[in-house]
């Protein structure tokens, strides 16, 4: 089966810019997560969804990240106006619900490394 | 809140020999599962192993083996017979019922290097 995919693979903006990204999970996969990993820290948790709901979007920095999925499928997670400290490589990763809760796996995409000058 | 701690941010070893990779946590939640990723030069991030809280045996995984000592809140990688493709940056994570079961707290990870 196909796995988590993430469009762009990199990019390159400026300051003051838009850019959106987007993932594509695993079909099926009713669980949808954001994460983010800021240069030499550790990944970062954004938010969570099931299907097109946002279960805990309690890791967003700010309300300059707009994340959405669309009808339950792919989502995709938009910066504007980018900043600075917004560079880093943001993760993908998707899972299958239902499953006893603390063992599911989350499935990471490869990432998009977005860099803002 | 939870917190994983990485101590080693590189490691180098010899191919077919054995390297442990250490990851220690903390959390106030009493049942959580612990993980191990593998993140090659590729970027996607795999999944390589498991253990939850309350298993009474250490999890393995062909080559890979967790040392779960939860009196110690330590979780280690035990990666059996390296290969060069073992070469990859690798993190520990945790989630926790009382935290968000449904996010992640991950360490900085460990970056190790198999040589021939």
């Amino acid at each position: 089966e196909a796995g988590v995919t993430q469009f762009p693979s990199h990019s390159v903006i400026e300051k003051g810019q838009t850019v959106t990204l987007r993932c594509d999970p695993i079909s099926g996969h009713d669980n949808l997560y954001w994460y983010r990993r800021v240069m030499g820290k550790e990944i970062k948790f954004l938010l969570h969804f099931v299907k097109e709901s946002k279960q805990d979007e309690s890791g967003m920095p700010n309300n300059r990240f707009l994340a959405e999925r669309t009808g339950g499928t792919y989502s995709t997670l938009k910066v504007q106006p980018a900043e600075l400290e917004d560079s880093g490589v943001y993760f993908c990763a998707s899972s299958q619900g239902g499953r006893r809760w603390d063992s599911y796996e989350q499935y990471f995409g490869p990432g998009t490394r977005l860099t803002v000058t | 809140a939870q917190k994983i701690t990485q101590t080693q941010p590189g490691m180098f070893v010899q191919e077919k020999e054995a390297v442990t990779l250490d990851c220690t946590y903390d959390t106030s939640d009493p049942s959580y599962g612990l993980f191990w990723y593998k993140q090659p030069s590729s970027g996607e991030m795999i999944f390589l192993i498991y253990q939850g809280s309350y298993d009474q045996q250490n999890a393995t995984e062909g080559r890979y083996s967790l040392n779960f000592q939860k009196a110690r809140k330590s979780a280690n990688l035990v990666i059996s017979a390296s290969q060069l493709g073992d070469s990859a940056m690798y993190f520990c994570a945790m989630r926790g019922r009382n935290s968000g079961y449904s996010t992640l707290t991950f360490g900085k990870g460990t970056m190790l290097l198999v040589s021939p």
